[in-house]
Parts: C-alpha cells; sequence; structure tokens
C-alpha cells in the first residue's frame, strides 16, 4: 500500500464546477504540499500546510491531521486549471524527504 | 526573479556518453533535490543535499552522481547514460525549517533521451 494515496485519479468536469481533489496518508507527517504541473511539464508548488486551512484565489487547501487526509478544492473551475495535482507529505521520520502521491490527472472542458 | 534554472532543457543522447544537467537557484535555499518522473510512477527521488558538501541518496541514485561545491549549484552527473534514463528530471530548491522543508521551487525538467 502506498504511503500517500491520491484520489480521483483522474478527473474530467465541466467549466465552472466545483472540483475536491483528496490526499490520505499514513505516516506521521510535519507537513503537506500540493503542488500543480502544467501539460508542458512545470511544476509549481501551490500550498504548504501543517493544519487547517489555506486560500489563494479560487484554490482552497484543508488538512485534517487526526485523520491524515487534505483536500484541494477549486472553486469556479476553469480550463487552465487543467493540470496534474500532486500530494506530497514530509515524513516525520526521514528528516526533510517528501513521499509523493501519483497525482491527479485534472481536465476541465468549457 | 527568484527560480531555480535547469540546463538543458531537451537533450539527446547516445548511450554510454557522460553528461552532466545544471541546476542553479539565485534564492540561497539549503535543500536542493533531484527528482525524475516517468510514466505511472510520478516523481522519484535521485539525490537530495541539505547544503554545501552534504549529499545523500534518494530512492533511485544508481547510474546518478550529484555535487555541491557551491550552494546555488547543484549538477547533476549521468557517467554512462543507459536507455532506462530516459526520463523527465527535475531539480527543486528549498529553505530548510525545523524538521520540514518550507515549500519547494522547482526548474522547468529536462527531457533527456538516452538512445
Amino acid at each position: 500500500k502506498n504511503e500517500v494515496e491520491q484520489s480521483p485519479q483522474n478527473l474530467t468536469a465541466q467549466e465552472g464546477e466545483f472540483i475536491t481533489i483528496n490526499c490520505s496518508y499514513s505516516v506521521g507527517i510535519s507537513a503537506l504540499h500540493w503542488l500543480q504541473q502544467h501539460p508542458g511539464g512545470g511544476i509549481v508548488s501551490l500550498f504548504m500546510l501543517s493544519s487547517g486551512k489555506k486560500k489563494h484565489g479560487r484554490l482552497i487547501a484543508t488538512i485534517n491531521i487526526q485523520e491524515k487526509h487534505s483536500s484541494l478544492h477549486i472553486t469556479a473551475s476553469h480550463p487552465r486549471d487543467s493540470a496534474v495535482y500532486i500530494c506530497a507529505v514530509c515524513d516525520m521520520d526521514s528528516n526533510y524527504q517528501l513521499i509523493w502521491g501519483a497525482g491527479t490527472k485534472l481536465i476541465i472542458k468549457p | 526573479e527568484a527560480q531555480v534554472t535547469q540546463n538543458p532543457r531537451y537533450l539527446i543522447t547516445v548511450t554510454g556518453k557522460k553528461l552532466t544537467v545544471t541546476c542553479s537557484q539565485n534564492m540561497n535555499h539549503e535543500y536542493m533535490s533531484w527528482y525524475r518522473q516517468d510514466p505511472g510512477l510520478g516523481l522519484r527521488q535521485i539525490y537530495y543535499s541539505m547544503n554545501v558538501e552534504v549529499t545523500d541518496k534518494g530512492d533511485v541514485p544508481e547510474g546518478y552522481k550529484v555535487s555541491r561545491k557551491e550552494k546555488r549549484n547543484f549538477p547533476l552527473i549521468l557517467e554512462s547514460p543507459s536507455p532506462n534514463q530516459t526520463s523527465l528530471y527535475f531539480c527543486a530548491s528549498s529553505l530548510r525549517g525545523t524538521g520540514r522543508v518550507l515549500g519547494y521551487t522547482f526548474g522547468s525538467g529536462t527531457r533527456l533521451t538516452v538512445v
């Protein structure tokens, strides 16, 4: 079993829909990262969370440490949001190392 | 502009011909790391460096070397590339916080093909 599981693996939605991507992990963590990889390959760091909730524009990330679960939400989705969204956790026991999820491929249709 | 600069973006080479992919950051970050990304396997760490002259193996270090002689540079060296090293490579850097990495900045990626 992978230590970081993302769901769904693939998601196709219509423009304007509210999007939720989930990340569950099984290890003790000091922080969780959400990243975005565009079709051209570039990777951008979206959020780093250790508790609660963060918001940036139409993106919202939440984390529940007790349940070992995080969600990334996109409100009023737009085709330019189409990308792969990756969750990664900073393992408490492995000294700065990240454990990566496999990614969720999101396609937003106009 | 704060950034991680990776070169080259694309490289096609032949088996056995030594190559170096350069990575440079201008943010004074202590932590730097190399990843490879393959379809269906996600990002896998090759090597990382906590600071100058401090490097360590990641999950898939075989066939790769790194060095960290200066804080800003972290080159990835393939002494004798093989076709199974055909992949998309990313360099990343970060500040180190207490017990964790504080956010990542990624390079643009290097698409390497070994024939």
